[in-house]
């Protein structure tokens, strides 16, 4: 099976421009997150999607940061315009909601963005 | 609020020696779900157990064990017999009951002396 892709691995931009990011979750997997990990930090939600539905977009900074995931699977990630702060890790995660919860959640490689 | 610490940064120790990784969470919650992973230096964060509130009873898989004590609120985890392999970073998470979204801790760097 194959596991969570997420596309580029690196990206290095200047402050405001903007950058997006792609995740191809798990075959089959209904639940996608994106998470930003900042260095020395844990991982912290930034959006879960059920489907193509929001769950809980809470720590999303929404006047910079969006996020869509047309017909239930693919998802992008854009930031518009980068700050300096905006350097980190994007991971994406996703789960299948079969079984019991809490559901595992399987993470892909991130995509490491650095803001010059 | 949730809040997991992780009070170990980094931590070095060499090969065959045990080593234990410390956990402490604070929740308000009376059902809760406790979770470490570890991330190699790929990146790719690799899931290593869930525990629910409900079982206090310490889990041991191979060359990991892990000790639960709801006392102290602690989900404290040990290496026995360390190996490189097993140099990483160990997060241990946090997440409500009905709720998939998880609360990370700042993470352990754990480096394994050959």
């Amino acid at each position: 099976e194959a596991g969570v892709a997420q596309s580029p691995r690196y990206k290095i931009i200047e402050k405001r421009q903007s950058v997006a990011f792609w995740c191809n979750p798990i075959s089959g997997h209904a639940t996608l997150y994106w998470y930003q990990q900042i260095l020395g930090q844990g991982p912290k939600l930034l959006i879960q999607f059920q489907n193509n539905g929001v769950v809980d977009d809470s720590q999303l900074p929404k006047d910079r940061f969006s996020a869509e995931r047309l017909k239930g699977v693919d998802s992008t990630l854009k930031i518009q315009p980068a700050k300096l702060e905006d350097s980190a890790v994007y991971l994406c995660a996703s789960s299948s909601n079969r079984g019991r919860p809490p559901y595992e959640q399987y993470f892909g490689p991130g995509t490491r963005l650095t803001v010059t | 609020a949730q809040k997991v610490t992780q009070a170990q940064t980094e931590i070095s120790v060499v090969e065959k020696e045990d080593v234990t990784l410390d956990c402490v969470y604070e929740t308000r919650d009376t059902t809760y779900y406790l979770f470490w992973y570890k991330q190699p230096p790929s990146g790719e964060l690799v899931f290593l157990i869930r525990r629910n509130s409900f079982d206090e009873q310490n889990e041991i898989s191979g060359r990991y064990s892990w000790n639960f004590q709801k006392s102290t609120s602690s989900f404290n985890f040990t290496i026995t017999a360390s190996q490189v392999v097993d140099s990483a970073v160990y997060f241990c998470a946090l997440s409500r009951f009905g709720n998939e979204k998880l609360t990370f801790g700042t993470g352990t760097r754990l480096t394994i002396i050959p």
